[in-house]
């Protein structure tokens, strides 16, 4: 069975920095891409970044350098290293898998963990 | 503000069909061969309901079904259902990202 679990979390004042890990476990981890998804209270979901199976990175717009993604294969584990938050951040954070190897569907999520930023 | 469109709220009664569309007018968004749908109850985790427009995972009910037609992706539910209610994103890709729609939540009256 599939589990993801996210830990990191916490309040953090405004320009802050927080690094959110996600462990992984029930399937071959290095094998698919991996992916961050947030959802501020009450609003939607807003999608972060993604690391491919071979490390490849991609971020939304609004990370603007802030947020890097990074996996360790060896500890079926995925990182979020965030910087300069602002109230805007706050949000939980979902850690994804992929359906398939390349498909940017994501079938598998862990529970979250909530980022507070106080400003 | 989202490339994709979504309805905020639709509503059915138990028994009934309801679609939900998605819609892009961005030339961004990919030709939409990797829309994706997902079902959010109140403070619960994201569920994948469809990928790839109209498959669905391991243990979905066949009672979900995608399509899409032009720059309009939709998600059907056929024979509604109380625990049907709840909030449904749309998602899609560009050339480096992938978006989600604003949501729609689904009312069953």
């Amino acid at each position: 069975e599939v589990h993801l679990l996210e830990s990191g979390g916490g309040l953090v004042q405004a320009g802050g920095s927080l690094r959110l890990s996600c462990a992984a476990s029930g399937f071959t981890f290095s094998s698919y891409s991996m992916t961050w998804v947030r959802q501020a209270p009450g609003r939607g979901l807003e999608w972060v970044s993604v690391i491919s199976d071979s490390g490849a990175t991609y971020y939304a717009d609004f990370v603007k350098g802030r947020l890097t993604i990074s996996r360790d294969n060896s500890k079926n584990m995925l990182f979020l290293q965030m910087n300069s938050l602002g109230a805007e951040d706050t949000a939980v954070y979902y850690c994804a898998k992929y359906v398939l190897a390349t498909t940017p569907a994501f079938d598998n999520w862990g529970q979250g963990t909530l980022v507070t930023v106080s400003s | 503000q989202s490339a994709l469109t979504q309805p905020a709220s639709v509503s059915g009664s138990p028994g009934q069909s309801i679609t939900i569309s998605c819609t892009t007018t961005s030339s961004d968004v990919g030709v939409y061969e990797y829309v994706s749908w997902y079902q959010q109850h109140p403070g619960k985790v994201p569920k994948l309901m469809i990928y790839e427009v109209s498959n669905r995972p391991s243990g979905v009910s066949h009672r979900f079904s995608g399509s899409k037609s032009g720059n309009t992706a939709s998600l059907t539910i056929s024979g509604l259902q109380a625990e049907d209610e709840a909030d449904y994103y749309c998602s899609s890709y560009t050339t480096t990202s992938v978006i989600f729609g604003g949501g729609t939540k689904l009312t069953v009256l």
